[in-house]
């Protein structure tokens, strides 16, 4: 079972939707979240980390859910420059490994 | 732009040359990792040096060997490379302390070397 699992996409959607992914750890010892953005052919950046009750950042609302071993990412009011690729990022509880999912396409249309 | 820079951008080499990969953070970082980027697949970690010691080698091939002259500079020689290893190559760094990296501290990646071994 991968580490980190994410929807590949791509999402396709108009300016303006609101749209959310969702990614699933498998180790149950991970300690922190994260999701970066990579854009094409560019290093990844990180966009939020993601806390136990949730948190939300302007337009970008991430959850987390441990029992599910589950994480979500929600995107209101999608904008052109959200096209990007983005990375569900965990981090186990030992050691200094980032295990990245492969990430989730979007693509904002006009 | 990010504070890590990386050397060359792209790289082409044939599969019986030596070759180095650079990386240079002006972040006053401790920690520096070398990840690996494939098509289709997530960022695999390769190394990672805290205070220039090495704390991690992910079952890396001999190809590649990592060396961390201060905790500024991380290097990747690489050498008789495999068409398989042709990948973005990404640096990054983060802060840490010498009991290791704290949980939330972000890793910021430098631009990436794009190695094509033919």
């Amino acid at each position: 079972r991968k580490e980190v699992e994410q929807d590949p996409g791509p999402f396709n959607v108009p300016e303006g939707a609101t749209v959310a992914f969702n990614c699933t750890y498998s180790n149950s010892a991970s300690q922190s979240f994260f999701w970066y953005r990579q854009d094409c052919r560019k290093e990844p950046k990180l966009l939020m980390s993601v806390y136990s009750s949730g948190n939300e950042d302007g337009r970008f609302t991430a959850q987390l859910n441990r029992a599910s071993q589950y994480i979500s990412l929600l995107i209101r009011d999608s904008k052109l420059s959200d096209s990007a690729t983005y990375l569900c990022v965990v981090k186990p509880k030992s050691g200094y490994a980032l295990n990245f999912g492969k990430g989730t396409s979007l693509l904002v249309t006009p | 732009e990010t504070g890590v820079t990386q050397t060359p951008r792209h790289l082409v080499m044939g599969m019986t040359n030596k070759k180095s990969l650079k990386c240079e953070q002006h972040l006053g970082h401790n920690a520096m990792y070398w990840y690996k980027q494939s098509a289709k697949k997530p960022l695999e970690l390769m190394f990672v040096y805290n205070f220039k010691e090495q704390t991690e080698n992910n079952s890396v091939p001999s190809r590649f060997s990592p060396e961390c002259p201060n905790s500024s500079h991380l290097f990747l020689h690489l050498h008789t490379l495999q068409p398989e290893d042709s990948a973005l190559y990404l640096c990054a760094s983060s802060q840490s302390g010498l009991a290791g990296v704290s949980s939330y501290n972000e890793q910021f990646f430098g631009p990436g070397t794009r190695l094509t071994v033919l």
